[in-house]
């Protein structure tokens, strides 16, 4: 079975650039989620998708960050435009609560966002 | 609030010793679940091992146990026999039941000493 799938790995842009990230969750998982882990610092909930719905964005920038998952499988993060403070490791995470009912998250390798 | 308190950011333990970390966590659900989460330099979140509020034992995978205080809501991480490659930073998380949403805590980074 693979993994959660994300791209890029890396990305370097300057502040008011924009960016966008890609997560492919493991087949079958109908909860994502997207998580912003800045250097030193536990993982951040930015939003969470039920298949193609929006469950939670209540910590989503929404004036900066969006985020869609249309035909609820993959999705994409983006930032327009990005600052400084969003320099951090964007993670993408996935559960499938009939294979693995305790819940567990299965976490992509993430995206590395330096901002300039 | 803070749902999951970390208190130790950073500890050393030697090489085959055990190490507790710790955690505790705040809600008022009566089902919830506990996990541990072990991040080594590259970046990967790993899951080590889960509690759920119902379970009665103490959950252990191989060399990693959870001390699970219900009362104290606290839910440790013992590492026994420490080895180098567990270096790394370690994650307590907790699940909502009710609408799957998860807390992390700020983690531990954990030093193994040869």
């Amino acid at each position: 079975e693979a993994g959660v799938a994300q791209s890029p790995r890396y990305k370097i842009i300057e502040k008011r650039q924009s960016v966008a990230f890609w997560c492919n969750p493991i087949s079958g998982h109908a909860t994502l989620y997207w998580y912003q882990q800045i250097l030193g610092q536990g993982p951040k909930l930015l939003i969470q998708f039920q298949n193609n719905g929006v469950v939670d964005d209540s910590q989503l920038p929404k004036d900066r960050f969006s985020a869609e998952r249309l035909k609820g499988v993959d999705s994409t993060l983006k930032i327009q435009p990005a600052k400084l403070e969003d320099s951090a490791v964007y993670l993408c995470a996935s559960i499938n609560l009939r294979d693995t009912p305790r819940g567990e998250q299965f976490f992509g390798p993430g995206t590395r966002l330096t901002v300039l | 609030a803070q749902k999951i308190t970390q208190t130790q950011p950073g500890m050393f333990v030697q090489e085959k010793e055990a190490v507790t970390l710790d955690c505790t966590y705040d809600t008022s659900d009566q089902s919830y679940g506990l996990f541990w989460y072990k991040q080594p330099s590259s970046g990967e979140m790993i899951f080590l091992i889960y509690q759920g509020s119902y379970d009665e034992q103490n959950a252990t995978e191989g060399r990693y146990s959870l001390n699970f205080q219900k009362a104290r809501k606290s839910a440790n991480l013992v590492i026994s026999a420490s080895q180098l490659g567990d270096s790394a930073m370690y994650f307590c998380a907790m699940r909502e039941i009710n609408f799957n949403k998860f807390y992390f805590g700020s983690g531990t980074k954990l030093n193994v000493k040869p």
